[in-house]
């Protein structure tokens, strides 16, 4: 069964740059899903961000568009999140999670990392 | 942006009660619909896709159903595990949205 795992920074200065990476196991990153971010905020509740599929095509938020960059990692079978100019909106758990990519066999977000929170904060 | 919207925001109940939770979607998206369940400190956890279709593992006491613009989780047989926030989830376009979420909790 597939394994996501995140990892980065806890705080995070603002008006800096937020960067997680999410690790893949049991399961290659090549594979036929759009591998994706969700955030948990109080503001905004759960929110989307953006999607990577296969190291090519991507898919953002337009609300976070001009300020997130999602990659495959420089390492194997991972990916990353960057996210720009922060603000304590910004603040929140971040989870990494996967969808099929052919839109009729998807079933949502079907695996979960177990998310990790970030702070916001000078 | 599709907005989807779910009522009520929380509920009390009782073990063994019916639930029923209901999100509306500011426009049709043909049932690419997901149900997600998720208690304090972990991630959610996807019950329902297509609208209707249990996720394997998941008790039969869930069920989903609906079309068009408005769908509804049932749980038939509330039991304590089950208390917990629920949220909808349209995957039918970009961006994807989640509803705002509704929280079930012990009467």
């Amino acid at each position: 069964q597939v394994q996501l795992q995140e990892s980065g920074p806890g705080l995070v200065r603002p008006w800096e740059t937020l960067s997680l990476t999410c690790v893949v196991s049991s399961d290659s990153i090549s594979r036929s899903y759009w591998w994706s971010w969700v955030r948990q905020t109080p503001e905004k509740g759960l929110e989307w961000i953006g999607e990577i599929y296969q190291g090519g095509n991507t898919n953002y938020n337009p609300s976070l568009k001009s300020r997130v960059t999602i990659s495959v990692g420089k390492s194997n079978n991972q990916f990353s999140l960057k996210l720009s100019s922060v603000t304590a909106a910004d603040s929140g758990t971040y989870f990494c999670t996967r969808r099929i990519y052919m839109v009729l066999q998807s079933r949502g977000f079907d695996s979960w990392g177990q998310g990790t929170l970030v702070t916001v904060s000078s | 942006d599709i907005q989807m919207t779910q009522s009520p925001s929380s509920l009390s109940a009782s073990v063994g009660d019916r639930v029923t939770i209901t999100c509306r979607a500011s426009q049709g998206m043909s049932n690419f619909l997901a149900w997600y369940q998720q208690t304090p400190g972990k991630a959610p956890k996807l019950l329902v896709y297509g609208a209707s279709k249990l996720e394997s593992g998941v008790p039969s006491r869930f069920s989903g159903s609906g079309s068009g613009t408005v769908y509804t989780l049932t749980i038939t047989s509330l039991q304590p595990e089950d208390f917990a926030t629920y949220y909808c989830q349209q995957y039918y376009t970009s961006p994807l949205t989640f509803g705002g979420g509704t929280k079930v909790e012990i009467k």
